[in-house]
């Protein structure tokens, strides 16, 4: 069983649309992350949240909006999206993250987004 | 920048021993990861090893870690049908660098256990 929380775990949505994914972590950890994974290929990373605050943002078209309402939930808001961003959107957080951090990321299993 | 490598497939027949190598290029990194996903799964985090350990044991997995030439291995005893999956190596490099604190990956293993 995983210790991170993703919801839903599937999603097909239209270009205009607006959808939320959502991800909840009851460790106590307070760095969270946001990946893109293709099939077959690594997980990419997208945003970094460390004590509730954004930390990293990897170049990530606006149409990708994250927002993290407090050290246990991560969001991240879809609006407008093209074909090419289907994929996995993998959650993961850690104790800590940043510079000399090693902690390791634990990972939800993902939603499954279909863009029509 | 960081690189990590992987082969890319491995086919084992049921009861043998796997082993899936992996090499990095940070030398900063201190944590060294294996990750396994499922068809449909996330990422499930097997194991990791400490840069100034030169093994760990966990049940079926051991990892090996050659620090002197950058090479990290994961072997699985005893090999299951239900180890077939893919497995990821990762480092996170601690200081230094633009991907300082971040997960670099490799490509991934696809491990096929035949029955």
């Amino acid at each position: 069983d995983t210790e991170v929380t993703q919801t839903p775990k599937h999603l097909v949505m239209g270009m205009t649309n607006k959808k939320s994914l959502k991800c909840e972590q009851h460790m106590g950890h307070r760095a969270m992350y946001w990946y893109k994974q293709k099939a077959k290929k690594p997980p990419e990373l997208m945003f970094v949240y460390s004590y509730e605050k954004l930390s990293i943002n990897e170049s990530v078209p606006s149409r990708f909006s994250p927002e993290c309402p407090n050290s246990s939930l991560l969001n991240l808001h879809l609006h407008a999206l093209q074909p090419e961003d289907s994929a996995l959107y993998l959650c993961a957080s850690s104790q800590v993250s940043g510079e000399y951090s090693n902690q390791p990321q634990h990972f939800g299993d993902g939603t499954r987004l279909s863009i029509l | 920048g960081e690189d990590v490598e992987q082969s890319l497939f491995l086919s084992v027949r049921e009861g043998d021993s796997s082993v899936i190598n992996c090499t990095y290029t940070d030398s900063s990194s201190t944590y060294l990861y294996w990750y396994k996903q499922e068809p449909g799964a996330g990422l499930q985090l097997l194991t990791y090893i400490f840069s100034n350990m030169d093994m760990k044991q966990d049940q079926r997995l051991t990892v090996l870690l050659n620090k002197k030439d950058k090479h990290l291995s994961l072997r699985i005893a005893d090999t299951q049908t239900g180890d077939s999956a893919i497995y990821f190596c990762a480092e996170i490099p601690a200081y230094g660098s633009s991907n300082t604190g971040k997960l670099i990956f490799g490509q991934g293993t696809t491990l096929q256990v035949k029955p």
